[in-house]
């Protein structure tokens, strides 16, 4: 079992105020970490994969981090937006296919 | 169309019988995956399939039973054994780097 826990559970931001959310897993016994976006009445959409210790990707205001000496993944967003609004999902996979998620982190911007 | 495909988007069930939800995927990607979702729970592995006749449990795959017999399609069926099975569903499937989900069933014990 690939075990992922987000933090924290639901965040409420302004719009403009930059935030980050935390990945956290105990092993670095996995192949990839992603991160998805889900909003509301839409299917989950790939934010970023990352492999090897030290990635970093950037999408736009959006940007991620994994160090998986210390078994964490940021995601980072600078200047929220209202359209940022929806849930942040965390997964883990691994070599033999297996693709488990967090909980999911709620955000909400806020004019 | 290109994509994943879940059906039917709404799902009533009676109590005590077994109900099956299709997922079929046009993108040629060999692994499928079913997921649950409950209020608070996030997205919890159910089944999943690297390929054709060939599926391993997750982490709740009790009441739950699939079948991979193409590669195209990774149905599941949600039977009577499923103490608790009013949830929302979703299919996805494993490209190169990421994955990618249907719109979702939500089935409903009445």
């Amino acid at each position: 079992i690939l075990n992922v826990e987000q933090s924290p559970q639901s965040l409420h931001v302004q719009e403009g105020d930059s935030t980050n959310f935390t990945c956290s897993f105990p092993s670095s016994n996995f192949y990839a970490l992603h991160w998805y976006r889900w909003e509301t009445a839409k299917s989950p959409e790939a934010l970023f994969v990352m492999t090897l210790n030290g990635d970093e990707k950037k999408k736009g205001r959006i940007s991620a981090t994994l160090n998986t000496k210390e078994g964490y993944s940021y995601l980072y967003i600078k200047g929220s937006q209202p359209e940022d609004s929806a849930t942040y999902l965390c997964a883990l996979s691994n070599s033999g296919y297996a693709l488990n998620f967090g909980k999911g982190t709620s955000l909400l911007v806020t004019p | 169309d290109g994509g994943i495909t879940q059906s039917p988007k709404y799902l009533f069930r009676k109590e005590g019988q077994n109900v099956t939800l299709s997922c079929e995927q046009n993108l040629n990607h060999d692994a499928m995956y079913w997921y649950r979702q409950d209020p608070g729970q996030g997205l919890r592995l159910i089944y999943y399939s690297q390929i054709v006749n060939d599926f391993q449990k997750g982490d709740i795959a009790e009441g739950y039973s699939v079948s991979r017999e193409k590669k195209e399609s990774f149905p599941l069926t949600v039977t009577s054994a499923q103490k608790n099975p009013t949830a929302f569903y979703l299919c996805a499937i494993l490209g190169n780097t990421e994955a990618f989900f249907g719109q979702g069933t939500r089935l409903t014990v009445v």
